[in-house]
């Protein structure tokens, strides 16, 4: 079975330039989250959707992140104008259900901004 | 909201000794506490899950354990191998709510 499909795994870019990362989750999942991942904060939840709607975006740092689920199989995390402190890991997870269900989880975009 | 927390954040262990992390958790509705393993450059792993209906879980070598009246839960496994260093975290959610994550134990095993 197919997992959680990120891309790209790397992304290279300088300041100011817009940043998308991509996601497909795990067919049959309705839950899909993204996190961001650096060694000063861990692991952060920044939104998750369920049935393709937005439930909780509290952990959007700024107006520069924004995330779309246009559709049960892919979803978008968009950083617009991007800067060197949103240089961490991103990652996409999916599940059976926003809560109590596990999740799994792609193998992340590490994103670098110069 | 839900706090978490893991110890230790490091943990060396000989390969064929067990090793053992810890969480505690903040939130009795909490009902649900999947552990993840990370390796170098990959994303989190679920290895290992358990509900609050449930004290102990095994699957092989991993087994975890969660102490409701505590409020802690831990992993455990047994006749480590170098193959098992790798980063665990371990997390806690209630219902209509979240995973609320550990800060993660960077496991070593020495051959």
């Amino acid at each position: 079975d197919a997992g959680v499909i990120q891309s790209p795994r790397h992304e290279v870019t300088e300041m100011g330039q817009e940043v998308t990362l991509r996601c497909k989750p795990i067919s049959g999942h309705n839950s899909l989250f993204w996190y961001r991942q650096t060694m000063m904060r861990g692991l952060e939840l920044l939104i998750y959707f369920n049935n393709n709607v937005p439930i909780d975006d509290s952990g959007m740092p700024e107006d520069r992140f924004s995330a779309k689920m246009p559709n049960a199989s892919f979803s978008t995390l968009k950083i617009q104008p991007s800067e060197p402190r949103d240089s961490a890991v991103y990652f996409c997870a999916s599940s059976g259900s926003y809560t109590s269900q596990p999740q799994h989880f792609g193998d992340g975009t590490r994103l670098s901004i110069l | 909201g839900e706090n978490v927390e893991q110890h230790p954040s490091t943990l060396s262990v000989q390969e064929g000794d067990s090793a053992v992390i810890k969480c505690t958790y903040s939130d009795s509705a909490s009902n649900y506490f999947p552990w993840y393993k990370q390796e170098l450059g990959k994303g989190p792993q679920l290895i290992i899950d358990i509900r609050s209906n449930v004290g102990e879980k095994k699957d092989q070598r991993i087994a975890v354990t969660l102490n409701k009246t505590a409020k802690h839960f831990s992993l455990h496994i047994t006749e480590t191998q170098p193959e098992d260093s790798a980063v665990y975290f371990c997390a806690a959610s209630s219902p209509g709510n979240q995973f609320y994550f550990g800060t993660g134990t960077s496991l070593t095993v020495i051959p």
